[in-house]
């Protein structure tokens, strides 16, 4: 299996534009997580799907965010109007279970660059 | 109020000098506790979960273990190799809340 595939791996965008990243889960795994990565704060829980359902999203920081599944195998993580203050790493992960005694296969990650 | 901290924030150690990763926890129930390894540019590795107290995993020349209030990630005789940084988090038994430390940079020198 190839992994947990994101896309792009880079992203640099002006304040306002839209930003649409993607990310390809393990095949079978029945979870999906999107995370966000900064310095300060460390990984923080976006939100999380369940069979292509969205299970808890209560740390989407604010409407500008969203989040679909629309298969078990493709999912994206929208931001709209983007600032720079949403700069950061956006982590992709799936899993069988929630936690569990494997626990999450991670993709590469997103760095986006707002300007 | 932080659920995981972390520490020390970074540790330099030479090749071969043992030491350990200290991750606190403050949770109401304590499902799991997982450990992850993060290289610069990658995402996070899972490595090891624990879930009682006195419950101890091994792998290669990285041993975890876990009390009530903390966990231990023991690198013994470490390498260059083992350089990166690693990640602690806990799951809590009330839903499905999940929760990572900021993490120890770890740097062995040859």
């Amino acid at each position: 299996d190839a992994g947990v595939i994101q896309s792009p791996r880079h992203e640099v965008t002006e304040m306002g534009q839209e930003v649409t990243l993607r990310c390809k889960p393990i095949s079978g795994h029945d979870y999906l997580f999107w995370y966000r990565q900064t310095m300060m704060r460390g990984l923080e829980l976006l939100i999380y799907f369940n069979n292509n359902v969205p299970i808890d999203d209560s740390g989407m920081p604010e409407d500008r965010f969203s989040a679909k599944m629309p298969n078990a195998s493709f999912s994206t993580l929208k931001i709209q109007p983007s600032e720079p203050r949403d700069s950061a790493v956006y982590f992709c992960a799936s899993s069988f279970v929630v936690g569990g005694a494997s626990g999450y296969t991670f993709g590469s990650g997103t760095r986006l660059t707002v300007v | 109020e932080d659920q995981v901290t972390q520490s020390p924030e970074a540790l330099r150690l030479q090749e071969g000098e043992s030491s350990s990763l200290n991750c606190s926890y403050t949770v109401s129930g304590l499902r799991g506790l997982f450990w992850y390894r993060q290289d610069p540019g990658k995402g996070p590795e899972f490595l090891f979960t624990l879930y009682s107290a006195g419950e101890e995993k091994e792998k290669e020349r990285l041993k975890a273990t876990l009390t009530k209030k903390e966990s231990f990630l023991h690198i013994t005789a470490p390498k260059p190799e083992d350089s990166a940084t690693y990640l602690c988090a806990v799951q809590e038994t009330t839903g499905n809340q999940f929760y990572f430390g900021t993490g120890t940079s770890l740097t062995v020198i040859p």
